[in-house]
């Protein structure tokens, strides 16, 4: 399936520089937060998560940064790879329930 | 490895016919979410599960759209009848019910309707 398509906003980086996407969430009450990654024809794919009580966590090449003053939430990857290029999905939730809500997503391009 | 499976992956069909979307969830799983996702709306949350039972529905058109799970190994997602705004790629996930919401994706189905 196609990744969403000609309106998203997009980043494009130099293969080896760090990336920053960026995302504001909507909902105070949202107490969750996760980055997927959508490669073409593919579905998303779980990269990350945090919950309120942190503001920041680090998982392999990637950091996210929850900043709940202004609801904003980044994805930073490290040594950005060409096989990161994908449109990346910021989603809010609230923990013990199901509803998910995805964001509009970025599309990031890896120039080698 | 454990994946969630949906068929078929493409679909053609005209304006008017019924359209059925099939989704196995990892074995194990006990909640499951129907998506949909185009380049206008990007990604929306049709319908979820859990342990069978249907949860939150309101983001499908109740006239024409259905959800349901038969059994714990099988959700679907009806259309009928279809239009031509139903064309997008559909999504199906699962999780566990705990305190991480991660969802596991399916490969979608891409649906177009003449």
């Amino acid at each position: 399936g196609e990744s969403v398509g000609l309106h998203l906003p997009t980043l494009s980086v130099q293969e080896g520089d760090n990336s920053i996407i960026n995302c504001a969430y909507s909902n105070s009450a949202s107490d969750y937060f996760i980055w997927y990654k959508q490669e073409s024809g593919k579905g998303p794919q779980f990269i990350i998560d945090i919950r309120s009580n942190m503001d920041k966590r680090q998982g392999q090449r990637v950091t996210v940064l929850l900043n709940k003053t202004v609801k904003h939430l980044s994805l930073q990857i490290a040594a950005t790879q060409p096989g990161d290029s994908a449109v990346y999905f910021c989603a809010e939730a609230h923990t013990g329930g199901f509803k998910t809500i995805f964001g509009a997503g970025t599309r990031l391009f890896v120039k080698a | 490895d454990a994946r969630v499976t949906q068929t078929p992956r493409d679909k053609v069909t005209e304006m008017g016919q019924e359209v059925t979307m099939r989704c196995q969830p990892i074995l194990g799983h006990n909640t499951v979410f129907w998506y949909r996702q185009t380049m206008m709306q990007g990604l929306e949350l049709l319908a979820y599960f859990r342990n069978r039972a249907p949860l939150d529905d309101s983001g499908m058109p109740k006239d024409r759209f259905s959800a349901e799970m038969p059994d714990a190994t099988l959700a679907t997602l009806k259309i009928q009848p279809s239009e031509p705004r139903d064309s997008a790629v559909y999504f199906c996930a699962s999780g566990l019910d705990r305190a991480s919401n991660e969802q596991f994706f399916g490969p979608g189905t891409r649906l177009t309707v003449l």
